[in-house]
């Protein structure tokens, strides 16, 4: 069975400075690799995803994230951070043949923002 | 474009009563629909997952007797958590996928139990 760590509860970042969010999976195959963001009192949504091929996948609002295999890991980076990225993110991870529908979700990271 | 929408977006309900919700996809045909609860101070679990003219696939957990599903068509599914309890609070979200295999997530349904 497939599973996602968030090792960060909490990040605390200043407004302007850059991002990276961890994110570490355990899955004995090729996974499917996501990042979604929920905002406050909100569901969620699709920050980007990754498919076996180019391990740097570019996001949506400037978000990036880079897969490696040798680390098991899919962290999170944006180069500046807006106070509109106050959110918690989540990493989940969906065996290839799934369909990627049936996501295993970290428990998220609350990604807070200083001025 | 596609969006899914979910309905209602909260409900209040009695201990021991229960909740019907509704997913409903719009600008695509949903072939396949999973329901996932987040519970107070955590991340999302998989309910169940439902493809048309298919078996309904629960996981661990989660029955069709306390959560049944109907998937009638393309582009609509509906939950029912029975005999709502507190431990059944949370955000339960439909994440509906397309034909060539796009997730949309609605914006998901708020339960609280009294």
């Amino acid at each position: 069975a497939q599973s996602v760590t968030q090792p960060d509860a909490r990040v605390t970042v200043s407004e302007g400075a850059s991002l990276q969010l961890r994110c570490k999976y355990s899955y004995f195959g090729t996974p499917y690799l996501f990042w979604y963001v929920q905002y406050p009192r909100q569901g969620l949504q699709l920050l980007l995803k990754y498919y076996p091929g180019d391990p740097v996948v570019q996001g949506v609002n400037g978000f990036e994230a880079e897969f490696s295999k040798s680390n098991s890991s899919f962290h999170l980076r944006k180069a500046s951070v807006h106070w509109s990225d106050w959110a918690v993110y989540f990493c989940a991870v969906s065996p290839y043949d799934s369909g990627y529908n049936k996501l295993t979700f970290g428990k998220g990271t609350v990604l807070l923002v200083s001025p | 474009g596609a969006l899914v929408y979910q309905y209602p977006r909260r409900t209040i309900c009695k201990s021991g009563t229960s909740m019907r919700m509704e997913c409903q996809a719009v600008g695509f045909q949903a072939t396949s629909v999973a329901w996932y609860r987040q519970s107070p101070q955590k991340t999302f679990e998989l309910i169940a997952l439902s493809t048309v003219n298919s078996a309904i696939k629960y996981e661990q957990n989660f029955t069709q007797e306390k959560f049944p599903i109907s998937h009638p068509n393309l582009s609509f599914s509906s939950m029912t958590v029975l005999n709502a309890y507190l431990e059944d609070r949370g955000l339960y979200l439909c994440g509906a996928r397309d034909n060539t295999g796009q997730l949309y997530f609605g914006e998901g349904s708020k339960l609280t139990v009294l």
